[in-house]
């Protein structure tokens, strides 16, 4: 089985300052890995995958991030945040579909990104 | 990607009434998910729906409170039965990328249960 642990509940962070929302896993298998952004009253949109290569992947709207094997994790950052990147911010993981036939996401319990003017 | 369009996006029901909730997607997809966001939380997978089988539920949800249609391959219906306030949540569905893994989602529908 695999889990996911958002360490941060919140992150407040003024516009225009980095930001970096941290995000950890688990799991006996090859994964992929997956963040997605929640905002206000509408469904998830995903930010960025990684699947295999490159450790570090680009996202949609300034975002990035680094897959670390030997740390188990997943950071999600953006160098310079704006008003409009306040949202819930979810990291996810599944379990490479040619080691298992479980193929549903895990999500980790969120993190809400608040960027203050 | 896919589109996903779910019905109803919103309603207000009363306690011990069941609402079922409608997926349709713009493609033909093998498998499709329903999650249920309860407020300030996180996304839980309640079952995943193939078409020609009965769902796979995971572990808290069953069949009777939750029964699932999945008559073809671009549809699938999520029946919340008997509800309790307890049920109040956001449900989506969702479906996986052939290649990518990733899951796109429909917007979801909103529940109040009073």
């Amino acid at each position: 089985a695999q889990s996911v642990t958002q360490l941060d509940s919140q992150v407040p962070v003024f516009e225009e300052a980095p930001v970096e929302l941290r995000c950890n896993y688990s799991s006996s298998v090859s994964v992929y890995l997956f963040w997605y952004v929640q905002y206000p009253n509408q469904g998830l949109q995903l930010l960025l995958k990684y699947l295999s290569g490159s450790t570090l992947v680009k996202g949609i709207n300034g975002f990035e991030a680094e897959f670390n094997k030997s740390q188990t994790s997943f950071h999600l950052r953006k160098p310079s945040v704006h008003i409009s990147d306040t949202a819930e911010y979810f990291c996810a993981v599944s379990p490479h579909p040619m080691d298992t036939g479980r193929r549903a996401l895990t999500f980790g319990s969120g993190t809400r990104l608040q960027v203050q003017p | 990607s896919a589109v996903i369009s779910q019905k109803p996006s919103r309603d207000i029901c009363q306690r011990g009434t069941s609402l079922t909730i409608q997926c349709q997607v713009d493609s033909q997809v093998t498998m499709m998910f329903w999650y249920r966001q309860q407020p300030g939380q996180s996304l839980t997978l309640i079952a995943t729906a193939n078409q020609g089988s009965e769902a796979t539920y995971e572990s808290g949800f069953v069949i009777d409170k939750f029964p699932i249609s999945r008559p073809n391959l671009t549809f699938s219906t999520l029946t919340v039965s008997n509800m309790s306030p307890e049920d109040s949540s956001i449900y989506l569905c969702s479906v996986q990328g052939a290649y990518t893994g990733e899951l796109f989602f429909g917007e979801g529908s909103r529940l109040t249960v009073l």
